[in-house]
C-alpha cells in the first residue's frame, strides 16, 4: 500500500511570512500532483510534477520533485489570506490518475 | 467551475439503510473516479470507471459499488450503511487517452451524515 505523510497538519501564520510544506513517502510516484480545497468545494489541481528533481514555480508557491520521485515540497512565499485552505499532495503510480492522497496541511494566514 | 456536478450536496441516512450518490462528468471526459473524504483527512480513492466499466478499486469493501453510464455519468452505492461511512464523497472526471494529462477534476461533494 502506498502511502503519503504530510507535515505540518496545521499551520497558522502572519501575512507576510513564508512556509513549507512536506510530502513524503516509501513509495515510487510516476507523477505527484499538488492540490488546494476550500471549505465546501473539491480540490482544485495547483500543478502536476513528473520527473525527479523537477521545480516548478507558479506566482509566489514553489513545488519541487524530491529526485527518487517519493517526495515533495510546496513553499509559499509572502503568504497572504487568500492562501488560506487545505493543502493536499496526491501521488499516482504506473496506473494512471489513480491517485493517492496525503493527509493534507491546513494552512492559516492571518492579516 | 470544473464542469463536474454532483447530486445531492447534502444529506442525512440511519444505519443500514442504502444511499445512492450521482455525478455528471465534466463534457468530453470518459473516466470517473470516487474519493471517500472523511473530515479532517485527505481523500482516499474508492474506484474509477471508465467504458462503463470498474477500471480499479482502492481498499473498500464490496458494499461500496457503482456505475457509469454510456454519458459518462456516474452513480456510487453505498449498501448497509455505516456510522463510519459519514463522509464527503467526491467525484472527479478526466480523459484517458489522447489528450490525458492526468488532471482530475472535482466536483463539490457529497456530504453523507450517517446516523
Amino acid at each position: 500500500t502506498q502511502l503519503l505523510e504530510q507535515s505540518p497538519q496545521f499551520l497558522s501564520i502572519q501575512e507576510g511570512e513564508n512556509l513549507t510544506v512536506y510530502c513524503n513517502s516509501s513509495s515510487v510516484f510516476s507523477s505527484l500532483q499538488w492540490y488546494r480545497q476550500e471549505p465546501g468545494e473539491g480540490p482544485v489541481l495547483l500543478v502536476t510534477v513528473v520527473t525527479g528533481g523537477e521545480v516548478k514555480k507558479l506566482k509566489r508557491l514553489t513545488f519541487q520533485f524530491g529526485d527518487a520521485r517519493k517526495d515533495s515540497s510546496l513553499h509559499i512565499t509572502a503568504a497572504q489570506p487568500g492562501d488560506t485552505g487545505l493543502y493536499l499532495c496526491a501521488g499516482a503510480g504506473n496506473a494512471g490518475n489513480m491517485l493517492t492522497f496525503g493527509g493534507g496541511t491546513r494552512l492559516m494566514v492571518k492579516p | 467551475e470544473t464542469g463536474v456536478t454532483q447530486s445531492p450536496t447534502h444529506l442525512i441516512k440511519t444505519r443500514g439503510q442504502q444511499v445512492t450518490l450521482r455525478c455528471s462528468s465534466q463534457s468530453g471526459h470518459n473516466t470517473v473516479s470516487w474519493y471517500q473524504q472523511a473530515l479532517g483527512q485527505g481523500p482516499q480513492f474508492i474506484f474509477q470507471y471508465y467504458r462503463e466499466e470498474e477500471n480499479g478499486r482502492g481498499n473498500f469493501p464490496p458494499r461500496f459499488s457503482g456505475l457509469q453510464f454510456p454519458n459518462y455519468s456516474s452513480e456510487l452505492n453505498v449498501n448497509a450503511l455505516e456510522l463510519d461511512d459519514s463522509a464527503l464523497y467526491l467525484c472527479a472526471s478526466s480523459l484517458r487517452g489522447g489528450e490525458d494529462t492526468g488532471e482530475l477534476f472535482f466536483g463539490e461533494g457529497s456530504r453523507l451524515t450517517v446516523l
